[in-house]
């Protein structure tokens, strides 16, 4: 199993400019996770989807969306690119919620992102 | 008060030495607990789970403290590849969206 996939590792774009993170799963997990990581902060979740077809909101949502047409696949979009969504980016997978080893994230190796 | 708080460290210790640090959560309603190690520019990865009173796995052990709201984190024998940042996570409410710390990051020096 190759775990958790993002695509790219490392990106640059300019103020204004859109991009797709990629992020695959090949565990079979119902449950995925976009994370962004600032220096010296906690992660804090953008989105998260307990299924395919159904997103919802995490505590940083603005600027982003995305989408989960399979169980794999969890692309996150960015459409107009600020200097303040410079990050590292994570995506993370679990099977459930709830006590116990279905609780465990998986991570993805991060992308990291610079907005100039 | 933050949900989740941690000491930044850096904590230096001396390999084969034993070293603590804790974690403050603020939801007192918080049912489960982690720990997840993270290396310099990679993904975190789960080192231990906290249900009830503590966990132990090898020379690790993980403590709860419901009274004061506090977990803690104990390693033994302290090892040079342990360096690492530690994250205390919370789940405030068996949903989705977990609380993570900002990480204690730990060096151990030969």
């Amino acid at each position: 199993n190759a775990g958790v996939t993002q695509t790219p590792k490392f990106r640059i774009l300019k103020i204004g400019q859109s991009m797709t993170l990629q992020c695959t799963q090949d565990m079979n997990h119902n449950y995925m996770y976009w994370y962004r990581q600032d220096p010296g902060m906690g992660l804090k979740l953008i989105y998260y989807s307990v299924g395919a077809g159904i997103t919802d909101k995490g505590e940083v949502p603005n600027g982003y969306n995305v989408s989960r047409s399979t169980t794999e696949d969890f692309p996150l979009r960015l459409e107009l690119a600020a200097p303040s969504q410079t990050s590292v980016y994570f995506c993370a997978s679990s099977y459930g919620v709830g006590l116990g080893d279905q609780e465990t994230q998986y991570f993805g190796p991060g992308t990291r992102l610079l907005v100039l | 008060r933050k949900e989740v708080e941690q000491d930044p460290g850096p904590f230096n210790v001396p390999e084969g030495a034993t070293v603590a640090f804790n974690c403050t959560y603020s939801n007192s309603a918080s049912q489960s607990f982690f720990w997840y190690r993270q290396d310099c520019r990679k993904e975190p990865k789960l080192l231990m789970s906290v249900y009830s009173s503590g966990n132990e796995d090898g020379r690790f052990t993980a403590q709860l403290n419901r009274a004061s709201q506090y977990i803690s984190l104990l390693i033994r024998d302290s090892k040079l590849s342990d360096s690492a940042t530690y994250l205390c996570v919370v789940n405030p409410d068996s949903n989705y969206q977990l609380i993570w710390g900002a990480g204690t990051k730990l060096i151990i020096k030969p």
